[in-house]
């Protein structure tokens, strides 16, 4: 069964970074579009970023823009997001998902990674 | 950049039918894609492109898109149907929107 895990949340200071990881396991990893995608604390699902298959960039959301760099290592079967001057805003559950293509649905996720920004 | 709405929760007595709503302009020219999450749960894809049904997704689950709306339905509502319901287009730049959610509880 194709298998998402995310890694590296944790507590940071605001202002501080972080490096979130997606590992993927048992399908075709350097074929999709991958994206990720955070639950806050009651609030809702919120698109982060995406990346197709070679690499190319898909978007941010407005919020993360200049702050957030999406990345992926095919040979490694990872997907990344460095997150710099992370604020108080950015606590999340941050969840990787697979997408086929842009358009697409997401039909694998991970079980998320907790990001919490706080002093 | 684009928009779309859900109410923040909808009832449904055990055994009916639920219809969850997902409004944007003219969303019905849009695919809509449903997600189910549970509390403690990763999001599960429920209904792509509209009204396809992923394999190991109930028949109880369907989905509808016309005009300004798209549809969630949930027939023969069951206690485990309960969690946050969100739907989820493309919108051109390209990027991703997910309506706000809808809890939904089986009564």
């Amino acid at each position: 069964e194709a298998q998402l895990v995310e890694s590296g949340g944790g507590l940071v200071q605001p202002g501080r970074s972080l490096r979130l990881s997606c590992a993927a396991s048992t399908f075709t990893f350097h074929t999709y579009a991958l994206h990720w995608v955070r639950r806050a604390p009651g609030k809702g699902l919120e698109w982060v970023s995406g990346i197709t298959w070679n690499n190319g960039v898909i978007g941010y959301v407005d919020s993360v823009k200049g702050r957030f760099t999406i990345s992926r290592d095919n040979a490694k079967n990872s997907l990344y997001l460095q997150m710099n001057s992370l604020r108080a805003e950015d606590t999340a559950l941050y969840y990787c998902a697979k997408g086929v293509t842009v358009g697409a649905a997401f039909d694998i996720w991970g079980q998320g990674t907790m990001v919490t920004v706080s002093s | 950049s684009y928009e779309v709405t859900q109410p923040l929760s909808v009832s449904v007595a055990l055994g009916q039918t639920a219809r969850i709503p997902c409004g944007g302009y003219n969303i019905g020219t849009k695919s809509v894609h449903w997600y189910q999450q549970k509390p403690g749960q990763a999001p599960v894809l429920v209904i792509y492109r509209d009204n396809n049904r992923p394999s190991g997704i109930p028949e109880r689950f369907s989905g509808s898109n016309s005009g300004n709306t798209a549809t969630l339905t949930v027939s023969r509502a069951q206690a485990g149907d309960e969690a946050d319901y969100f739907c989820q287009v493309w919108d051109s730049s390209p990027s991703v929107v997910f309506g706000g959610g809808t809890k939904l509880t089986v009564l």
